[in-house]
């Protein structure tokens, strides 16, 4: 069982640029999350999904899109790369929103310049 | 606001035990995770706590008082492939992990 894959693994992105990170995962999970890991600081939320059709702002949501048109994929996007936005990003998901455990995916190593 | 609290670094020997502290506020409480995450890698799950008392996974045990907003990871028989950074996280009243910055746990031979 595959669990959760991301793309790409990493990426060197001119300020400016879009991007968008991909997340598919098979477990049927419902809820599905994003998060940035940097240096220091805890996993910080970007966007949530309790359920397909339906996202969520999370602790630091600014220059970010989500979308969730299935149960499996949930990508994110950036409209206009900042360097402030050079971070690790993990997707993750659970069968719930509550009380249960997050999976998380392998990252995506994201270098703005 | 919210915050975890965890020390940054702690140093052990192999075939020893450690202990971790977390302490945590935040809106709420909905259940305590403890994850490992090695270096360049993806944090898998450990443990959860939401009732108070300590849970034992084999060489892995947790505890929580949510009284005091306190949790411990601690690690029995300590092995060197146990050198990776150790993650609390509390679930809030929204359900939404707060996650503590990580302990980085090194074991020396």
């Amino acid at each position: 069982t595959a669990g959760i894959t991301q793309a790409p693994t990493s990426q060197i992105l001119a300020a400016g640029r879009s991007m968008t990170l991909r997340c598919t995962q098979d477990m049927r999970h419902n809820a599905m999350y994003w998060y940035r890991q940097d240096l220091g600081l805890g996993l910080r939320l970007i966007h949530y999904s309790n359920t397909a059709g339906t996202t969520g702002k999370g602790e630091v949501p600014d220059g970010y899109s989500v979308s969730r048109a299935n149960t499996d994929d949930f990508p994110l996007t950036l409209a206009s790369a900042v360097p402030s936005q050079t971070s690790v990003y993990f997707c993750a998901s659970s069968d719930s929103v509550e009380q249960d455990t997050q999976y998380f995916g392998p990252g995506t190593r994201l270098t703005v310049l | 606001g919210q915050n975890i609290d965890q020390p940054t670094e702690m140093t052990a020997t192999e075939g020893a035990i450690v202990q971790i502290n977390c302490t945590y506020q935040t809106s709420g409480f909905n259940g305590l995770f403890w994850y490992q995450q090695h270096a360049g890698e993806a944090p898998t799950f450990l443990s959860y706590n939401v009732l108070d008392g300590l849970e034992e996974k084999g060489r892995f045990s947790s505890f929580l008082s949510r009284s005091k907003g306190y949790s411990y990871l601690l690690l029995k028989e300590l092995q060197m492939k146990d050198s990776a950074s150790y993650l609390c996280a509390v679930s809030n009243s929204n359900y939404q992990l707060i996650w503590g910055a990580g302990t980085k746990l090194i074991i020396k031979p």
